[in-house]
C-alpha cells in the first residue's frame, strides 16, 4: 500500500530563509506528483504538478523536484515570504493512470515578518 | 472560472439525520471524488466517480453513498450521521488520464453533534 510522508510536519523561518519541504513514498510506481497549499479553514491550491518522467517543475519563487526511483520529491521555496505560511501537502497518483491521488499529512509552515 | 464549487460551505447535523453534500464542476472533467480531511489523517478517498452514472469506493466508503447523475454534479449523502462523521469534506475532479492533476473545491466543514 503506498504510504506518503512528510518531513518535517511543521516549521517556522525567518522572512528570506530559503528552505526545503521533503516528501518521500514508499511505492515508486506513481503517474504524477502534485504540491499543494492550504490555507486555514480553507481548501487544496495546486502549486506544482509533476509527471512520473520529469525531474522538476518551476513556478515563480517555487521548484519541486522528484526522484522516482528513490521515492523523493523536494518542494523548495526561495527568499520566503509572510504570505507563505500555510500548510503544504504532497499527493502521489498512485498505481498508473487509474490509481488514486495518495496524501502526505502535510508540512505547516509559518515565516515570521 | 469557478472551477469546483461546494454547497453547503458548513453544516451542524445531529446525530441521525441526513444530508446531501453537492458539487459542481464546469470544466468538463470525467473524474470526481470525494476526501475527508481529519486532524492528523491527512486526506482521505470516500468516493470517486470515472464517468456519468458510475462510482466508485475508495479507501474509507462505510457510512456514505454517492451519485453521479450529470457528469458536471457529484453528490455525497449521509444517510444516518454519527459523530465520527465529523470532518472537513473536500470535492476534487480531473480529466480522465489525470496527466493535469486535480483541481479541489473550498470545502465543507460538518459538525455531528
Amino acid at each position: 500500500k503506498q504510504e506518503v510522508t512528510q518531513i518535517p510536519a511543521a516549521l517556522s523561518v525567518p522572512e528570506g530563509e530559503n528552505l526545503v519541504l521533503n516528501c518521500s513514498f514508499t511505492d515508486s510506481a506513481i503517474y504524477n506528483l502534485q504540491w499543494f497549499r492550504q490555507d486555514p479553514g480553507k481548501g487544496l491550491t495546486s502549486l506544482l504538478l509533476i509527471q512520473s518522467s520529469q525531474r522538476e517543475q518551476t513556478s515563480g519563487r517555487l521548484n519541486a523536484s522528484l526522484d522516482k526511483s528513490s521515492g523523493r520529491s523536494t518542494l523548495y521555496i526561495a527568499a520566503s515570504q509572510p504570505g507563505d505560511s500555510a500548510t503544504y501537502l504532497c499527493a502521489v497518483l498512485d498505481g498508473g493512470s487509474q490509481g488514486n491521488l495518495i496524501f502526505g499529512k502535510g508540512t505547516k509552515l509559518s515565516v515570521k515578518p | 472560472n469557478a472551477g469546483v464549487t461546494q454547497t453547503p460551505k458548513f453544516r451542524v447535523l445531529k446525530t441521525g439525520q441526513s444530508m446531501t453534500l453537492l458539487c459542481a464542476q464546469d470544466m468538463n472533467h470525467e473524474y470526481m471524488y470525494w476526501y475527508r480531511q481529519d486532524p492528523g489523517m491527512g486526506l482521505r478517498l470516500i468516493h470517486y466517480s470515472v464517468g456519468e452514472g458510475t462510482t466508485a469506493k475508495g479507501e474509507v466508503p462505510d457510512g456514505y453513498n454517492v451519485s453521479r447523475l450529470k457528469k458536471q454534479n457529484f453528490l455525497l449523502g449521509l444517510e444516518s450521521a454519527a459523530p465520527s462523521q465529523t470532518s472537513v469534506y473536500f470535492c476534487a475532479s480531473s480529466h480522465y488520464d489525470r496527466a493535469y492533476g486535480y483541481t479541489f473545491g473550498s470545502g465543507t466543514r460538518l459538525t455531528v453533534v
